[in-house]
């Protein structure tokens, strides 16, 4: 079992919805849980950062993180085309340099 | 633009060769990571340097090297290339101590063997 598990899609949904993305991990030593967003044919690029458990919002994007339950949300409200991506879940023990642990990404597309 | 640069951008080769990937990270950031992304392993941790120093090791193939230069750019050595090898390589650089876990990736390599 890996130690961080995402759903790969992909998942389709018309423009203008809300879209739920999920995480579940087993160590239970993260901390440190972000969201990449990665383009076709492009670099994973850093959508969300949070520490520990609670929300954090950034426009239309708010990240959930349930320690206790060891799962983490990414929600995307009023999708667009333009949020059609491959996103990325990533986690770490400590801020300090260790590595993150990815999850495998989930394939997002917003149909107009 | 990222800040961290990676050449080439696209390379094909064949079996049994070898090839060397190049990364810039961005200014001020003392780590390099490198990282294989493929269809059916996703994103995979290779290997860490900061400052010069390889600080960590992941699933790095022997045939695999890595160094990082006083300039603090990066090369990714891969030798004996095998079909498998085919994949995106991206390189990835962070700030030193806090904020480290903060990864900016660069556009990548895509690297075919045939």
């Amino acid at each position: 079992q890996k130690e961080v598990e995402q759903d790969p899609g992909p998942l389709s949904v018309p423009e203008g919805a809300i879209v739920s993305l999920n995480c579940t991990y087993s160590n239970s030593a993260f901390q440190y849980f972000m969201w990449y967003r990665q383009y076709s044919r492009k670099g994973p690029e850093l959508l969300m950062y949070t520490y520990s458990s609670g929300n954090k919002e950034d426009g239309r994007f708010t990240a959930q993180v349930d320690k206790s339950s060891k799962y983490i949300s990414l929600f995307i409200r009023d999708s667009q085309p333009s949020d059609s991506a491959t996103y990325l879940c990533a986690m770490s023990e400590n801020n300090a340099g260790n590595m993150l642990t990815f999850g495998g990404g989930t394939r997002l597309m917003v149909k107009p | 633009d990222s800040g961290v640069t990676q050449t080439p951008k696209h390379l094909i080769t064949a079996t049994g060769q070898r090839v060397t990937l190049r990364c810039s990270p961005r200014s001020g950031d003392l780590s390099v990571y490198w990282y294989q992304q493929s269809l059916d392993q996703g994103l995979q941790f290779l290997i860490q340097y900061y400052n010069g120093e390889e600080r960590a090791k992941g699933n790095i193939l022997e045939r695999f090297s890595a160094q990082q230069f006083p300039d603090l750019h990066s090369e990714l050595n891969l030798s004996s290339l095998e079909l498998g090898d085919s994949a995106l390589y991206f390189c990835a650089s962070s700030v030193a101590g806090s904020g480290a876990n903060v990864l900016t990736f660069g556009a990548g390599s895509r690297l075919t063997v045939l």
